[in-house]
């Protein structure tokens, strides 16, 4: 079977640190991948999405990146934190164009 | 317009109720529709999914789908207070033709409470 795994389950990091997020799926080939973004109160934000090895779209232009090094491996970056990068932050995978998603468990970042 | 909007609730409803959620979406040619269920500091579960026109049941849960009034909705029949959560209506909005690689916009979420 599918499983997603995301890390940290939580972070803290000062304004200005680096961050690395990390995503990987297992028992499933080239999937699709995505990164969302849950603000406080709000809903999901499409960040960046993947659909091959170093295929990487951004939907929101900002100080975040993503790469894909690996099939099955998501990475979300940035080189400098704000405060306003605090949140709920998602990764997914499918398969295909039409089906739904599969979430990881998310990391809930806060950015003092 | 938002591509997807959702009734803003909260919705409160008793134990053994109809839960009713109630979706919009802006693009015509969408042809993949979803419902999430997201508990309070949990990542959403996809709960439902409808691809034609008309009704889909699974278990307590129906979802309704009307492709010209570009409307979903999902039913949740004899609520539990196990079901109070966040619920999302994402969609496969296709913005012009062609691929979007799967990509789902999700509506702002409705939250559900069921009281016993």
């Amino acid at each position: 079977s599918q499983t997603i795994h995301q890390w940290p389950a939580t972070l803290v990091q000062p304004v200005g640190s680096p961050l690395s997020l990390e995503c990987t799926v297992e028992g499933t080939s080239n999937p699709n991948l995505y990164w969302y973004r849950q603000a406080a109160g709000r809903g999901l934000q499409l960040l960046f999405y993947s659909v091959g090895i170093g295929q990487i779209s951004s939907e929101v232009p900002q100080n975040l990146s993503a790469s894909r090094p690996q099939d099955r491996q998501f990475i979300l970056s940035s080189k400098k934190l704000l405060l306003s990068d605090s949140g709920f932050y998602l990764c997914a995978w499918s398969v295909g164009g039409l089906v739904g998603y599969t979430f990881g468990s998310g990391t809930r970042l806060t950015v003092v | 317009q938002k591509e997807v909007e959702q009734n803003s609730g909260p919705l409160s409803v008793p134990e053994g109720a109809i839960a009713s959620l109630n979706c919009t979406y802006s693009d015509r040619v969408s042809q993949s529709f979803f419902w999430y269920r997201q508990y309070s500091g949990k990542s959403p579960e996809l709960i439902m999914s409808i691809y034609s026109n008309g009704d889909k049941e699974d278990g307590r849960f129906t979802a309704q789908l009307n492709k010209a009034s570009q409307y979903v909705s999902l039913l949740i029949r004899d609520s539990q207070p196990s079901d109070s959560a966040t619920y999302l209506c994402a969609v496969n909005i296709l913005k012009g033709g062609g691929t979007s690689y799967g990509k789902l916009t999700f509506g702002q979420g409705t939250i559900l409470t069921v009281h016993p």
